[in-house]
């Protein structure tokens, strides 16, 4: 069964911490994508690649870096955690546009508390 | 305006009960994706459409491009379909990122 996986379900940290979320991925997609979801203001978009070694800024970006250095990994980095990062942190992976195959593939999610 | 908007917000059926939750899109498109998160749980894609109707088990999916509009339907809903259900649309540019609609939560009563 192909999937994303997150390295972390739950994960507790203090401000200041630098924090890294990690994302890999087994069907070979070109795009990965970091989410985070909170109550009220939804899915939001922070970072994404469309290939090794590129990213874009999502809406969301600042505070939040990411590497992508092999195809199957993607890497959110809080340089400097606080508080108002405690959210819930979704990674993605899809496909390229046009084709009919499933398009997206989430990962399971990390609970990520600052304290 | 959010560019995706969906209704209702919440809705609660009894078991068995036919299910409507609609999505309305104000921007050019290349997909739309019906998507379902369970309490506390990851999010699963159901459906991708770029035009017509899909169907999965108990769930369908339409689309009308030409009216910007979506809906999933649940048929013989069960308390195991309650959840949010997403509505996001991508729009084809490099990395294929989706624009989600606030969703909609709902409560299966058995």
């Amino acid at each position: 069964d192909v999937k994303v996986t997150q390295s972390s379900r739950y994960l507790v940290k203090r401000t200041g911490e630098k924090v890294f979320l990690e994302c890999v991925q087994d069907m070979d997609h070109e795009n990965m994508f970091w989410y985070r979801q909170d109550p009220g203001l939804g899915l939001r978009l922070i970072y994404f690649s469309y290939d090794v070694k590129m990213k874009e800024k999502g809406d969301i970006p600042e505070g939040y870096s990411v590497s992508r250095e092999k195809k199957e990994r993607f890497s959110l980095i809080l340089e400097s955690a606080s508080t108002n990062q405690t959210s819930m942190y979704l990674c993605a992976s899809s496909i390229r546009p046009g084709t009919e195959t499933p398009g997206y593939t989430f990962g399971s999610g990390t609970r990520l508390t600052v304290v | 305006k959010n560019e995706v908007e969906q209704s209702p917000q919440n809705l609660t059926a009894q078991e068995g009960e036919f299910i409507t939750i609609n999505c309305s899109y104000s921007v050019g498109i290349s997909a739309l994706h019906w998507l379902q998160q369970h309490p506390g749980g990851g999010i699963v894609s159901l459906f991708m459409l770029s035009s017509g109707k899909k169907k999965h088990g108990r769930l369908i999916a339409t689309i009308n491009i030409q009216e910007k509009h979506s809906s999933l339907h649940i048929t013989a809903s069960h308390p195991r379909d309650s959840a949010v259900y997403i509505c996001a649309v991508s729009k084809g540019a490099a990395g294929n990122k989706l624009t989600f609609g606030g969703g909609t939560r709902v409560l299966v009563k058995p």
